[in-house]
């Protein structure tokens, strides 16, 4: 029973375009949402996150916007550089004392 | 994310060994979190533990697999009488408070069972 989902499991974008990714959730009591970054034999790297008091958090080329509505958060990375190529994986809690939970990521690849 | 420490970096152990995976989290943070992702998985959690407590052990198997967070030294989580299922790379992470805004995860235990 998968609470986060990320359905996509690669994506192939060009150098200087727009990157999408997508993660959808079940649980109605996630309030706080991340996306992290990884690269092989390394850990994964906090990127961005939001609050569900916000449907937008923007840092630099990066942008998360979350529809509470339909349960959906997306990620754009605009414009997509080579050195953003890596697993990214959407990841959400419950405010509080649960743990993060984590989709099973995404990877892209950005191509000059 | 250099700030979680954790070793050692990859382990090998035969089957029917025991496996000790040590994180350090980083300073002021006494919240760890252990992870563990299997090939073309995501991470999958297993245990939580707060300085000497385990705090959520839901995701950690029930048999064989322990973690404990002592006042001193780091958090180790211990796989006895491993098995090839246990292969997996194990991740820690550590967060300043309980709400765990932000989770900095160290570079990862890569375990391998032959």
């Amino acid at each position: 029973d998968q609470q986060v989902k990320q359905n996509s499991p690669s994506l192939s974008v060009q150098e200087g375009r727009i990157s999408i990714l997508n993660c959808d959730y079940t649980n109605s009591m996630f309030d706080y949402f991340l996306w992290y970054k990884k690269y092989p034999a390394e850990g994964p790297t906090f990127l961005i996150s939001i609050s569900s008091i916000k449907d937008k958090n923007e840092d630099g080329r990066f942008t998360v916007f979350l529809n509470k509505s339909a349960k959906h958060l997306s990620l754009h990375i605009v414009p997509s550089q080579p050195g953003d190529s890596a697993v990214y994986f959407c990841a959400a809690s419950a405010r509080g004392n649960t743990p993060l939970v984590f989709g099973k990521g995404t990877r892209l690849s950005v191509i000059a | 994310n250099a700030g979680v420490m954790q070793n050692p970096r990859h382990l090998v152990r035969r089957r029917g060994q025991e496996a000790r995976l040590r994180c350090s989290p980083m300073k002021g943070h006494s919240h760890v979190y252990w992870y563990r992702q299997l090939p073309e998985e995501g991470l999958k959690f297993m245990v939580y533990l707060q300085k000497e407590n385990i705090i959520d052990e839901s995701g950690m198997p029930k048999e064989r697999f322990s973690a404990e967070f002592p006042k001193e030294g780091p958090s180790i989580l211990r796989i006895q009488q491993v098995v090839r299922g246990d292969s997996a790379a194990y991740f820690c992470a550590s967060s300043r408070s309980q709400e765990n805004t932000e989770a900095f995860f160290g570079q990862g235990t890569r375990l391998t069972v032959v």
